[in-house]
């Protein structure tokens, strides 16, 4: 099994919901990433997780609250999001955090529009 | 961090082979070259790498420059299906996760 799945796969919140987005892989990999990628833009990193811990936080706001429950679960925790936070966020993962000489799996990504 | 450089948009016929450049002229001895992509509505999906010695695989070739500053992807046959966003991102050692240029942008024509 070498996908990464995403759940929702479309979401509207509005502004003042909390929500979550997730992020499953069993592949037994132990870096998993979160992007974030606006239309006709390449994907930006936003956080990095390395054997359950968080190794990298792209100065993301902290209305974008990441949590890693197992090495195989990833979410994504919204809360007071604001119009042009609206993207689609992409979940990936590699077997390691550096991908040097190996390749990184991406899910299909959540449409999310903040309303 | 290296940096690359890649076209904005590219155009090829379906059917006939494409050539995807890159150019990376701080690479440093030890970064590989990755290829992703992204298809329409699609999250990116590997490609292809290689460090030093060309490279090929079900998908695609990657030719590596000798002095290692530049690469080309290949696509030997394109189809309406490889119209995509192509990214050329080097992976140096530690752990440094995938950070996405621009890409070039591939169009195929019926």
């Amino acid at each position: 099994d070498t996908e990464v799945t995403q759940t929702p796969k479309h979401l509207v919140m509005g502004m003042t919901n909390k929500k979550s987005l997730k992020c499953e892989q069993h592949m037994g990999h132990r870096a998993m990433y979160w992007y974030k990628q606006k239309a006709k833009k390449p994907p930006e990193l936003m956080f990095v997780y390395s054997y359950e811990k968080l190794s990298i936080n792209e100065s993301v706001p902290s209305r974008f609250s990441p949590e890693c429950p197992n090495s195989s679960l990833l979410n994504l925790h919204l809360h007071a999001l604001q119009p042009e936070d609206s993207a689609l966020y992409l979940c990936a993962s590699s077997p390691g955090q550096g991908i040097r000489n190996t390749e990184a799996f991406f899910g299909q990504g959540t449409r999310l529009t903040v309303v | 961090d290296a940096k690359t450089t890649q076209p904005n948009s590219m155009e090829s016929n379906e059917e006939e082979p494409v050539h995807l450049p890159c150019n990376h002229s701080t690479i440093s001895g030890t970064d590989y070259i990755h290829w992703y992509r992204q298809l329409p509505s699609q999250g990116p999906e590997y490609v292809i790498h290689g460090l030093t010695s060309n490279v090929n695989n079900r998908m695609a070739s990657l030719a590596i420059a000798e002095d290692r500053k530049s690469s080309t992807l290949i696509l030997h046959r394109a189809t309406l299906r490889d119209a995509a966003v192509y990214y050329c991102i080097l992976g140096p050692s530690g752990n440094t996760p995938l950070v996405f240029g621009k890409g070039t942008r591939l169009s195929v024509i019926a």
